[in-house]
Formats: C-alpha cells, sequence, structure tokens
C-alpha cells in the first residue's frame, strides 16, 4: 500500500513549456485533491475531484487543467508555464464519505521552478 | 485575508522548551484539523477536534479547541528536534461536492539541540 505518489519529485520549466503532474493513489479513494503551497501562504486548492469523470475548480485553478478518467490517477496539467506557477504542488486523497473529520493523506509533493 | 490566522509564523527554541501555536478565525467552524509538515514532505494529520472545549493529547503535544469553535491552540511540552516542522491548522469548507481544507498559513518551528 503506496498511499498517495507523485512524479516526478522535482521539475524546472521553461516560460511556455507545458507539463503533466502525476499522482496516484491505491487507497480507492473517490475524493483527490491538488494543492500548491507557497512560502508563507498555506496550501490553495487547485482543482478537486469527488470520483472518476467529476471534477471542479478550487480556489487558484487559472493555468492549470484536470482529468479523472479513474480513482487511482488525478493528473494536473499547465499548459503554459508561467513564473507565478513556481511552487509546491500537493495531491491528497480522502475516503469516499468526504466527511469534515476525514483524515486528507498527502503525496510527497512536486517542487516546480519555471524560468 | 487569510480565514484562518495563525500565530507566531515562525519559532525557534531550545530543546526541553515549552511553547504554544494558536489558530484563529473570525468563523465558527465544526471541525478543525492540525497537520505537521517535514522539509521535503506532504502535510500528515496529527489531530482532529469536533467538540467546543475539547481537549486531546499526543504524547507531549496537548490540541485544545475553543469553546466558541473559533479558535485553536497546539501546546508541545519539552520540545524535542524531531519536533521540528511546519505545523497547520484547517477547518473544512463545503463545495458543490464534498469538502475541501482551508488551511493558514502554518507556524514554523524549530527546535534547537
Amino acid at each position: 500500500n503506496a498511499g498517495v505518489t507523485q512524479t516526478p519529485k522535482f521539475r524546472i520549466l521553461k516560460i511556455g513549456q507545458s507539463m503533466t503532474l502525476q499522482c496516484a493513489q491505491d487507497m480507492n479513494h473517490n475524493y483527490m485533491y491538488w494543492y500548491r503551497q507557497d512560502p508563507g501562504m498555506g496550501l490553495k486548492l487547485i482543482y478537486y475531484s469527488v470520483g472518476a469523470g467529476i471534477t471542479d475548480k478550487g480556489e487558484v485553478p487559472n493555468g492549470y487543467n484536470v482529468s479523472r478518467s479513474t480513482t487511482e490517477y488525478f493528473p494536473l496539467r499547465l499548459e503554459l508555464a508561467a513564473p507565478s506557477q513556481t511552487s509546491v504542488y500537493f495531491c491528497a486523497s480522502i475516503p469516499s464519505s468526504g466527511f469534515s473529520t476525514d483524515t486528507q493523506y498527502f503525496g510527497p509533493g512536486t517542487r516546480l521552478t519555471v524560468l | 485575508t487569510q480565514l484562518l490566522e495563525q500565530s507566531p509564523q515562525f519559532l525557534s527554541i531550545q530543546e526541553g522548551e515549552n511553547l504554544t501555536v494558536y489558530c484563529n478565525s473570525s468563523s465558527v467552524f465544526s471541525s478543525l484539523q492540525w497537520y505537521r509538515q517535514e522539509p521535503g514532505e506532504g502535510p500528515v494529520l496529527l489531530v482532529t477536534v469536533v467538540t467546543g472545549g475539547e481537549v486531546k493529547k499526543l504524547k507531549r503535544l496537548t490540541f485544545q479547541f475553543g469553546d466558541a469553535r473559533k479558535d485553536s491552540s497546539l501546546h508541545i511540552t519539552a520540545a524535542q528536534p524531531g519536533d521540528t516542522g511546519l505545523y497547520l491548522c484547517a477547518l473544512a469548507a463545503f463545495m458543490e461536492y464534498g469538502n475541501k481544507l482551508v488551511f493558514g498559513a502554518g507556524t514554523i518551528l524549530r527546535v534547537k539541540s
């Protein structure tokens, strides 16, 4: 049981390039989330999904896209990378109930730098 | 403005000292979670508090939820270097589908040996 895994761990992009951040979980969780973490700012929700085929925007969705074709995978796509997207990205999941007291399980993060 | 305000932003103490970090909001929330994040890792849940006035203990860590459910504190007794990390509080907010967590900016704790 690997929990939540993310790849790559580090990446440097040039302005305008695109990339996909991968996230997978093997806990059969329906709910999955993408956050970005900037220094001194906590975590901000980018997109989330409540199951395969269902996604919705969070607080800071601009410049990102997501898809959820299976329960296990929830990739995050950056189409035209900008310096403002330099951040650490975390994927998380919770069990199917989605209650407020559920534990969110986080992946180890992807550190992205856009130059 | 942050929905959750955490203080202090940064704390550097010697091993063996006690400390308290705070998480405050102008809104009432139904539950609050505390997470610890170590460098290069994702946040890991420490505790969830639900009832106003609730106190939970996790070894040397004591978590308290305010009576009015608008604030919470984390007290560490006899801090150890292994307690070093970023401490985040988070509350659940309802969205169209399920819940999301709203995080405070965090308190960076450094415990020196």
